[in-house]
């Protein structure tokens, strides 16, 4: 079975600071990555996704993760981030096999921008 | 386009009592699934509809939880002689076949009391 692992349950971070929520995974098969984010009281949005080619994925509101297959991490990263860029945020992976595509998510990472 | 929609957006029962959850998908995705989400953890998930079918439940937790989708568009998800401990947020997520984006709903937020 798959899992997937995101250490930082909350991380603070200045406003205009960089910021890395780390997201590990495990799985005996090929899997697909992605990174929603949740604002309060809304639902999950998808921030990007990998599924094949470039290990460099950018997605939007200026986010970015990096795939390392030998590191089973899908890091998630802004270079400067925003007030609005609070929410929290989730890892989560399919497997790379038919009739299998339901998402297995981490426990989520809050992310807190300080004025 | 309109989202995906679910209702209740809250819902409140008593323990023993019977509920249903609808979910409206965004038109003309054929793959469905649902998602439990209890505080403090990432969505969990139950079950996966691939038109009227459901083609994999293997997450539902027991018996008491059952989901349709008679015509390949709403899904109920259903569920049985509540516990306190099915309190949770269901997350209803659509996607316009098994391999592409999920987009999920608001979440119903059910509280067993």
């Amino acid at each position: 079975a798959q899992s997937v692992t995101q250490l930082d349950s909350q991380v603070p971070v200045f406003e205009e600071a960089p910021v890395e929520l780390r997201c590990n995974y495990s799985s005996s098969v090929s899997v697909y990555l992605f990174w929603y984010v949740q604002y309060p009281n809304q639902g999950l949005q998808l921030l990007l996704k990998y599924l094949s080619g470039s290990t460099l994925v950018k997605g939007i509101n200026g986010f970015e993760a990096e795939f390392n297959k030998s590191q089973t991490s899908f890091h998630l990263r802004k270079p400067s981030v925003h007030i609005s860029d609070t929410a929290e945020y989730f890892c989560a992976v399919s497997l790379r096999r038919a009739g299998s595509y339901q998402l297995t998510f981490g426990k989520g990472t809050k992310l807190s921008v300080i004025p | 386009g309109a989202g995906v929609s679910q209702t209740p957006s809250n819902k409140v029962t008593e323990k023993g009592k019977y509920v249903e959850l609808r979910c409206d998908p965004i038109s003309g995705h054929t793959a469905l699934y649902w998602y439990r989400q209890s505080l403090g953890q990432g969505p969990e998930f139950l079950i996966y509809f691939q038109g009227t079918g459901a083609a994999d439940d293997s997450g539902l937790p027991n018996d008491r939880f059952f989901a349709v989708r008679p015509e390949g568009s709403v899904s109920t998800l259903k569920i049985q002689r509540t516990e306190r401990g099915d309190s949770a947020v269901y997350l209803c997520a659509s996607s316009r076949d098994q391999k592409e984006t999920q987009y999920f709903g608001p979440g119903t937020r059910l509280l067993v009391l």
